[in-house]
């Protein structure tokens, strides 16, 4: 049992590049999130999946797309990126978050992206 | 902006001593919150959580308190280690599914 896993580790790119960052769980979980996280500052929510084939946005989602192909898989994607995007990307997932029995999100170990 | 926020950036402890972190929030409506540890270079760990129909809740070497009249939380470590420097968030949740997260407090450990 693996957890959450992320792809690449750390990742270099030109201002225009674009790149794909992957997320997987083994865990079943019926949600999932993609974050950002910069100095100073908390982490922020950039999309997430309420279940397969399913997305929205989170308080920060201009630059990004993902998407929900496979139950198991998130998939954060920039188009064209940006010096501002470069960040520290982390993915979470959690089961179902009902009122009565609500679950904790679990991270994965995170993406460092450096755009120049 | 920020719903959830911390009182100090920064706690400097000497190892055996008790830590407590604090916590401010600013949503009435969240009943749910989380305290996550975060080491360098490794995604945010669970540590404990507190439903808002609770004041406290311990855990190992861990413990939780909310007062929900003042919109405080607060994380207490007894007898602090070394493996315990880190950065800590608090998140609240203020609808059913997404997680509002403070800046963090680091924590640094002295020997």
């Amino acid at each position: 049992n693996a957890g959450v896993t992320q792809t690449p580790k750390f990742r270099v790119l030109k201002t225009g590049q674009s790149m794909t960052l992957l997320c997987a769980q083994d865990m079943n979980h019926e949600y999932m999130y993609w974050y950002r996280q910069d100095p100073g500052m908390g982490l922020r929510l950039i999309h997430y999946s309420v279940g397969e084939g399913t997305t929205a946005k989170g308080e920060v989602p201009d630059g990004y797309n993902v998407s929900r192909l496979k139950k198991q898989n998130f998939l954060l994607g920039l188009e064209s990126a940006a010096p501002s995007q470069t960040s520290v990307y982390f993915c979470a997932s959690s089961y179902y978050p009902d009122r009565e029995e609500w679950e904790t999100q679990y991270f994965g170990p995170g993406t460092r992206l450096l755009v120049l | 902006g920020e719903s959830v926020g911390l009182h100090l950036p920064t706690l400097s402890v000497q190892e055996g001593d008790n830590s407590i972190i604090n916590c401010a929030y600013s949503n009435s409506a969240s009943d749910y919150f989380i305290w996550y540890k975060q080491e360098s270079g490794k995604g945010p760990q669970f540590i404990i959580d507190i439903r808002s129909n609770m004041d406290k809740r311990q855990g190992q070497r861990v413990t939780v308190l909310l007062n929900k009249t003042v919109k405080h939380l607060s994380l207490q470590i007894a007898a602090t280690q070394p493996g315990d420097s880190a950065v800590y968030f608090c998140a609240e949740t203020p609808n059913d599914y997404k997680l509002s997260f403070g800046a963090g407090t680091t924590v640094t450990v002295r020997a």
